[in-house]
């Protein structure tokens, strides 16, 4: 099976702009969830989708927002972006199953830079 | 507030030496409880989970970790760290009431002399 894919890997953006990332989770998995790790705050968590629901959302402003589709995929989209939104933009699936709890499978990540 | 903490920013061990990488919870129910590894410019691994039962587990690159419920800890070992340990290491609980969700420590950086 194929691992959790996120594109781009590396972005620059300026301030002001708009980005969307991508987020292909395993073939099966319905839950994506999105994280934010930087080097002081370590991993946070943005938020989670599954069947095209967002399920649940961390302490991030509206700025931060995401959406999936049908096929589970998942995006990402962060609006006037500001010199503090430079990360490295992680992506997780599951298979949750019947309210038990699974493993989270990550992508390698989407690192943004904003100048 | 449920949250994770990993009191060691940095680590250096010799290669050959004991590992052990510390990890304090605060959570009122039952955790389930990760051990991620992340090396450079990749995604996280899981190297081992607790969900119940017991307290020892087992996980891959011959890791283990104890949870200690008296403590709230979930201490990670390894008796003889090899040079392609070196990496950043994540404590992480899933809270288990409502949705569930991940909350994970700052990460310890495991540094390996050879």
């Amino acid at each position: 099976k194929a691992g959790v894919t996120q594109t781009p890997r590396y972005l620059i953006k300026t301030r002001g702009q708009q980005v969307t990332l991508s987020c292909s989770p395993i073939s099966g998995h319905r839950s994506v969830s999105w994280y934010q790790q930087t080097p002081g705050q370590g991993l946070q968590f943005l938020f989670e989708y599954f069947s095209e629901t967002q399920r649940n959302k961390g302490n991030f402003p509206g700025r931060f927002s995401g959406r999936q589709f049908s096929n589970s995929r998942s995006e990402m989209n962060v609006s006037t972006l500001e010199l503090g939104d430079s990360a490295l933009y992680l992506c997780a699936s599951s298979f949750p199953a019947g309210g038990s709890y699974n493993e989270q499978f990550f992508g390698p990540g989407t690192r943004l830079t904003v100048l | 507030a449920q949250s994770v903490t990993q009191p060691d920013i940095h680590i250096t061990v010799s290669e050959g030496a004991s590992l052990e990488l510390r990890c304090n919870y605060s959570y009122g129910a039952t955790p389930y409880l990760f051990w991620y590894v992340q090396s450079p410019g990749q995604g996280l691994q899981l190297l081992l989970k607790y969900f119940s039962g017991d307290t020892l587990v087992q996980g891959i690159k011959g890791f283990e970790a104890e949870f200690k419920r008296s403590q709230s800890s979930f201490n990670l070992r390894k008796p003889s760290v090899h040079w392609s340990d070196a990496a950043e290491y994540f404590c992480a609980v899933v809270t288990t009431s409502g949705t569930y969700k991940y909350i994970f420590g700052t990460g310890t950086r495991l540094k390996v002399l050879a």
